[in-house]
């Protein structure tokens, strides 16, 4: 596509419960990363993939959060148990490779917790 | 270790007045850094980079910024704002290539730029 895409664009969910969100890079790109973006703060990094695997994950918070990219492109970022606290916005980047030094955004996904 | 600090999380200018947004940083190795604009339910867009060649870099939109080693600093300037410039801005640091990069960035906490008439 002609961009980064992410879907849903806004996700309600309640306390406790299990929520996943899409992200679909910019075709070729090799690199893709997760990042969560709390209200008044800079985006926060939480998972990269180059291709199909998970290269850095030190972001992730903690085992609630997972990520996967089974194919190399798609990749879909699971939170369980949800908490009021994991609402965000999640935001996603895909870039040519790890070393193309321009990293482009998808509009994010707004989630909240209630 | 990479961090970075914008000083200042509200920034008010005039139309065509100077745009100065701070930007200091700290790295553990010589870094790369960024400037990204949110505007208002949109998604990141890179505004100009540093990647170790010129120390003035020159952006979209009319802004540019100068790496100064000296200093640990990368600050934003546009000599005359405009009314669409009002926006978020974020200052970023990733580590160059080589040195175990994932190309992962390190954000500071953003400056709200407002531009009054």
């Amino acid at each position: 596509g002609a961009g980064v895409s992410q879907t849903p664009s806004n996700k309600v969910t309640e306390k406790g419960k299990y929520v996943e969100l899409r992200c679909d890079p910019i075709s070729g790109h090799t690199a893709l990363y997760w990042y969560r973006q709390s209200l008044g703060q800079g985006p926060e990094f939480l998972i990269y993939f180059q291709g199909t695997g998970a290269a850095d994950d030190s972001g992730l918070p903690n085992d609630r959060f997972f990520a996967v990219r089974p194919e190399g492109s798609v990749s879909t970022l699971k939170i369980q148990r949800t908490e009021r606290g994991d609402s965000a916005v999640y935001l996603c980047a895909s870039s040519l490779t790890r070393d193309t030094t321009e990293a482009f955004f998808g509009q994010g996904t707004r989630l909240t917790v209630v | 270790a990479q961090s970075v600090t914008q000083l200042g999380s509200h920034v008010s200018v005039s139309e065509g007045a100077l745009v100065l947004l701070r930007c200091n940083y700290s790295s553990s190795v010589p870094p790369y850094l960024f400037w990204y604009v949110q505007y208002p339910n949109q998604g990141l867009q890179l505004l100009l980079k540093y990647t170790s060649a010129a120390t003035l870099v020159k952006g979209i939109n009319g802004f540019e910024a100068e790496f100064k080693k000296s200093e640990t600093s990368f600050h934003l300037t546009k000599p005359s704002a405009h009314m669409s410039d009002a926006a978020e801005y974020f200052c970023a640091v990733s580590a160059p290539h080589g040195s175990g990069n994932t190309g992962k960035l390190i954000f500071g906490q953003g400056t709200t730029l407002q531009v009054k008439p």
